[in-house]
């Protein structure tokens, strides 16, 4: 059992919206530390797609945006392409656990 | 800038698994970076066992922590990972990363190297 709770999977069709949740408590999210994402395609390298709640990183497209409310986060892809279909992690930090946290990750199929 | 695992793909059970990453187009000595070890057992989701800065501080899961010791070679621009008593479950892929931080624990990880896959078992 994950500390951030996403969906198991999400999918959409080509060119469509999709958006995967992450859900934290008061204890991380809701504390007010920020919220990470990553993108990870099988035996690839994972690689970060937005930092601290929103921002992203030089050469991931704007077609990735991310949120963060309360104990809740969510990453939001537009114009969904075959290139899109990966698992994706949230990632906070825990002042309970004093421990860095992952969501157990999504998976993002593109019908 | 490139990171890159290496370290043996079996490790029997008790005994202590060894990781080196070696950092190549960055200096590991850079102000603001640590350096971290991730972890992905199979068919499960990515677990933090730590960072390290070039000056030796260093963060680790409570969970971890009893059992290891992360190190740092500016010489050869190298950190590594060493767990100890490990069994089946430590089994994963092992992951290095770059790490943004001036200490705050709002890091994240931002450039990641391919990952090593080590196998607990007798």
């Amino acid at each position: 059992q994950s500390v951030l709770t996403q969906p198991p999977s999400v999918s959409g069709a080509p060119g469509q919206r999709v958006t995967i949740s992450c859900l934290g408590s008061s204890s991380n999210v809701g504390a007010g530390y920020d919220v990470h994402w990553y993108q990870h395609l099988p035996g690839a390298a994972p690689k970060l797609l937005i930092y601290g709640n929103t921002h992203r990183p030089s050469g991931v497209p704007d077609r990735f945006s991310a949120s963060k409310s309360g104990t809740s986060a969510s990453l939001a892809i537009t114009g969904l392409r075959g290139e899109d279909e990966a698992d994706y992690y949230c990632q906070s930090y825990d002042i309970t656990l004093s421990d860095s946290v992952f969501g157990g990750g999504t998976k993002l199929t593109v019908l | 800038l490139q990171l890159h695992e290496s370290g043996p793909g079996l490790v029997k059970p008790s005994e202590t698994l060894s990781l080196t990453c070696t950092v190549s187009g960055f200096s590991i000595t850079t102000t603001n970076y640590y350096w971290a070890w991730i972890r992905q057992p199979p068919g499960k989701g990515l677990e933090w066992i730590g960072n390290i800065y070039f000056t030796g501080s260093s963060y680790y899961s409570p969970s971890l922590e009893s059992r290891l010791t992360i190190s740092v070679d500016t010489s050869k621009s190298q950190f590594s990972l060493r767990l100890t008593s490990v069994t089946a479950a430590d089994t994963a892929i092992y992951y290095c990363a770059r790490t943004p931080s001036n200490g705050d624990p709002n890091w994240y990880f931002d450039l990641w190297g391919r990952g090593t896959l080590v196998r607990v078992s007798s």
